[in-house]
């Protein structure tokens, strides 16, 4: 089945520590996004790429890295100067970015900090 | 300023009933996309409609229409013959063309609750 996935699902960091989010997807889209949720709150974008080797920040990027060097691949790591990680993550992807593409959402990792 | 604004926290609606989730969003762009999305307690994010800034008419999916006021800049989700399944909270989302930045920009949701 297409879709996208997301590993893990819960993750414990300890304070300093930096962690990586997976992201795979094998629907063939161009773009994919990273989002962050905070409870009862909405998405916010972290980082995009449209393109493999090409990515942009969003409006929370600061802490967090990324990386584009496969199609289907979009790891986000957690660094130690993101002092607020506790939050559940969003990845997603779409066919393209023009304006009436959907896009397909992970299951999502749920990052605690111990 | 708040590109997409959705103004109702939670609503309440009992089971068979029809409810309006509101959306008004904010953009000079003219060509743009606007999506609903459906995230139940799971916390995956289900896409649920579409309405293109240019369509002439508002978008439909089964049991979901778009109320789609593009001088009023909104877009309210209309689910009807609501469904015990239906809790969960709901997200308006804007995509636009020629910002630059293609990605979906999320309002801050309103949790859906119906009641049997």
């Amino acid at each position: 089945d297409g879709g996208i996935t997301q590993s893990p699902k819960y993750l414990f960091r300890k304070e300093g520590q930096n962690v990586t989010l997976s992201c795979e997807q094998n629907l063939n889209h161009d773009a994919m996004y990273w989002y962050r949720q905070d409870p009862g709150q909405g998405l916010r974008l972290i980082y995009y790429s449209q393109i493999v080797n090409d990515f942009q920040k969003g409006d929370i990027a600061e802490g967090y890295s990324v990386s584009r060097e496969k199609k289907e691949s979009f790891p986000l790591t957690v660094t130690s100067a993101q002092k607020n990680p506790t939050a559940f993550y969003l990845c997603a992807s779409s066919i393209g970015s023009i304006t009436g593409t959907e896009a397909f959402f992970g299951q999502g990792t749920r990052l605690t900090v111990v | 300023a708040q590109k997409i604004t959705q103004t109702q926290p939670g609503m309440f609606v009992q089971e068979k009933e029809a409810v309006t989730l509101d959306c008004t969003y904010d953009t000079s762009d003219p060509s743009y996309g606007l999506f609903w999305y459906k995230q139940p307690s799971s916390g995956e994010m289900i896409f649920l409609i579409y309405q293109g800034s240019y369509d002439q008419q508002n978008a439909t999916e089964g049991r979901y229409s778009l109320n789609f006021q593009k001088a009023r800049k909104s877009a309210n989700l209309v689910i009807s013959a609501s469904q015990l399944g239906d809790s969960a909270m709901y997200f308006c989302a804007m995509r636009e063309k020629d910002t630059g930045r293609r990605a979906l920009t999320f309002g801050s949701g309103t949790r859906l609750q119906v009641q049997p």
